[in-house]
């Protein structure tokens, strides 16, 4: 149990578009997920943690308006980004878990790439 | 405020060799949650071991081992006989209440087992 599924898995796109990336609880609920972007050999950066019905909560320096999150459903949230740039690029990956303190299941990533 | 010290930035090994990957915590929180996670270099992140703070038993799976202790709040990570599929990013992780159980990674270990 305790699947996720993170859509598309790469991704290149042109300055100035806007890319949307999906991730799925596949077999449970999930009231909350979370969106991570990772640079090259680095760690995993929290972005914001997604709360299905209701606004995002992103963190510090994550700028709200550039990602966009929806939260639609229970086993949906999607991360939006907008008029990208090429510093824009980088790998975002997405968790979930049944209950915020069983621990997380983690989407395949998604590597995004602006030209 | 939580953090996590993995200090260890490569390690490389031969094939069959015994490795350790150390992991520091820091936490305010007397319940708190630890966890490895796997990124080979596909990229997606596999989840390894959740261990919660009022449990020190250490935790043998197959060639995998996690030895917690609270007295110097680590929680290192070793594996027995590695092999070159063993080869990736290995992140140590914590949540707490403080952090209303959002996961702090420390920076990563990358594992490179050599045949």
């Amino acid at each position: 149990g305790a699947v996720v599924s993170q859509h598309p898995s790469r991704v290149i796109c042109k300055s100035g578009t806007s890319v949307k990336i999906e991730c799925r609880s596949l077999d449970f609920q999930a009231t909350t997920m979370f969106w991570y972007r990772q640079f090259p050999k680095q760690s995993l950066m929290l972005m914001a943690t997604s709360n299905e019905g209701s606004k995002a909560t992103y963190e510090q320096g994550v700028e709200k308006d550039k990602f966009l999150i929806n939260h639609a459903s229970l086993t949906l949230s999607t991360l939006t980004v907008t008029s990208a740039h090429p510093e824009d690029s980088s790998f975002y990956i997405c968790s979930a878990g049944k209950k915020v303190n069983y621990g997380y299941t983690f989407g395949s990533g998604t590597r995004l790439t602006v030209v | 405020a939580q953090k996590v010290t993995q200090a260890q930035t490569e390690i490389s090994v031969v094939e069959k060799e015994d490795v350790t990957l150390d992991c520091v915590y820091e936490t305010r929180d007397t319940t708190y949650y630890l966890f490895w996670y796997k990124q080979p270099p596909s990229g997606e992140l596999v989840f390894l071991i959740r261990r919660n703070s009022f449990d020190e038993q250490n935790e043998i799976s197959g060639r995998y081992s996690w030895n917690f202790q609270k007295s110097t709040s680590s929680f290192n990570f070793t594996i027995t006989a590695s092999q070159v599929v063993d080869s990736a990013v290995y992140f140590c992780a914590l949540s707490d209440r403080g952090s209303n159980y959002k996961l702090t990674f420390g920076k990563g270990t990358l594992l490179t087992v050599n045949p």
